[in-house]
């Protein structure tokens, strides 16, 4: 079955500092692959997402490349801001037919940015 | 617009209990989903409703479970009895469309403990 897997955290970084964080998949065909992120004490909101093979998602100095031939979703950042800190979430949807917009996730990896 | 919301936002009950999450999707969307995260592990998918039938509830655990969503609006979903395992964070999304590309928007979830 379909399946995300990304880097454990927790993951701490100084300000300014630049941001990997890894993210493969399994999936039959080609999914859609998202990134979540939960700020402290709000809900998940999408950051960013990408529909095809080597498109690039961007968004709020965020970027991820989807690379098919890695099955990989790695988001990176340039330079990461105290802001940023919150718990970063994988995902995808399954091109297959069965699936309704379900989201499949990874265990999400918590980012602290100290000043 | 207001956003996806949850009630209550934490829980704490007692092994044996009923407890009853509720989650008002944004207005217009059609599609609303129940997500779960236990803790240290991957958000795992529930159900899914279009309007109010379920679409798909392939991911309910078990008949202590239940899920509505009358007159397709808000939704509830009931634990009965509630037994340990069951603590985690309960989120609710929804969507106009449900598909590829499907872009979902949280809650802030529902923190469930049972002691």
């Amino acid at each position: 079955g379909n399946s995300v897997t990304q880097m454990e955290g927790p993951v701490t970084l100084s300000e300014e500092a630049f941001l990997t964080i890894n993210c493969t998949y399994t999936a039959t065909g080609y999914p859609s692959l998202f990134w979540y992120v939960q700020y402290p004490g709000e809900g998940l909101q999408l950051l960013l997402k990408a529909t095809k093979a080597d498109d690039k998602g961007s968004n709020k100095g965020f970027e991820a490349t989807y690379r098919k031939e890695t099955t990989s979703f790695h988001l990176e950042k340039g330079s990461v801001q105290v802001s940023d800190s919150a718990v970063y979430f994988c995902a995808l949807i399954g091109d297959d037919g069965g699936s309704q917009g379900n989201l499949i996730f990874g265990k999400g990896t918590k980012l602290s940015v100290k000043p | 617009e207001a956003g996806v919301t949850q009630f209550p936002s934490h829980s704490v009950i007692e092994k044996g209990q009923t407890v009853t999450l509720r989650c008002d999707p944004i207005s217009g969307h059609d599609n609303l989903y129940w997500y779960r995260r236990v803790m240290g592990k991957e958000i795992k998918f529930l159900l899914h409703f279009v309007k109010e039938s379920k679409q798909d509830e392939s991911g309910m655990p078990n008949n202590r479970f239940l899920a509505e969503r009358t007159g397709g609006t808000y939704s509830t979903l009931k634990v009965q009895p509630a037994e340990l395992e069951d603590s985690g964070v309960y989120f609710c999304a929804s969507s106009q469309e449900a598909g590829f590309y499907t872009e979902a928007f949280f809650g802030q979830g529902t923190r469930l403990t049972v002691v």
